[in-house]
């Protein structure tokens, strides 16, 4: 129940187009929803967050849809470029208990070509 | 604003030794959680202490131990080291570590040898 699951597992686009990153959960205790982008060599960077209590999140070119009937999430790039080549990770976290620390899905290598 | 630091960032050592990992949080946090990251397991979480306090703990064998100082810096040690402990060790840091966010630092790349 702990688990978040992430796909697609690697990802290629050209320059300019929108790759998409789903993520689904179990538990219903995760109120907090981050993304993170991890280059080679570095730590993981948060990107955007959201919390269940809107459906979308903008900043930049970077977009969380949110779907809480289906415990779903994605992340949208728009614009891409060669820069965002990274590793991304979704994550999830609740308030209590075990659930309290991020939970990481298995991450994401995407690939901008340009 | 420093952020997450943390030391040394490259270490190297043997089967059977010990380890201690460093991690200085973005000043004014309290939170400080560390995670292990392989290829075949992801990033998974190890422990977080908040005010010199243990607050939770991942499923890790009792080898992976940690301790928070009073200035919230924080050090984890894995005794009796196996070939399998080989890994990025993160920290993050929070203000709180329940409803904010949590920041990480470069890691720690553990070889064991």
């Amino acid at each position: 129940q702990q688990q978040v699951k992430q796909s697609p597992q690697s990802l290629i686009v050209q320059k300019g187009g929108i790759p998409i990153i789903n993520c689904a959960y179990e538990n219903t205790a995760f109120d907090y929803f981050p993304w993170y982008q991890q280059f080679p060599g570095k730590g993981p960077a948060l990107l955007i967050a959201i919390r269940p209590d809107v459906s979308e999140k903008k900043e930049g070119r970077f977009t969380i849809s949110f779907n809480k009937s289906a415990k779903q999430f994605s992340l949208h790039i728009m614009d891409s470029q060669p820069g965002d080549s990274a590793t991304y990770f979704c994550a999830a976290r609740g308030l209590a208990g075990s659930a309290r620390q991020l939970t990481f899905g298995s991450g994401t290598q995407l690939t901008v070509l340009p | 604003k420093a952020g997450v630091t943390q030391t040394p960032r490259y270490l190297i050592k043997t089967r059977g030794q010990q380890v201690t990992l460093s991690c200085s949080p973005i000043s004014g946090h309290r939170s400080v959680s560390w995670y292990q990251q392989t290829p075949g397991q992801g990033l998974q979480f190890l422990f977080e202490y908040f005010s010199e306090t243990q607050r939770n703990k991942g499923n890790f064998p009792g080898r992976f131990s940690g301790r928070q100082f009073s200035n919230s810096r924080s050090e984890m040690n894995v005794s009796t080291l196996e070939l399998g402990d080989s890994a990025l060790y993160l920290c993050a840091s929070s203000l709180d570590g329940l409803n904010t966010e949590a920041f990480f630092g470069q890691g720690t790349r553990l070889t064991v040898v």
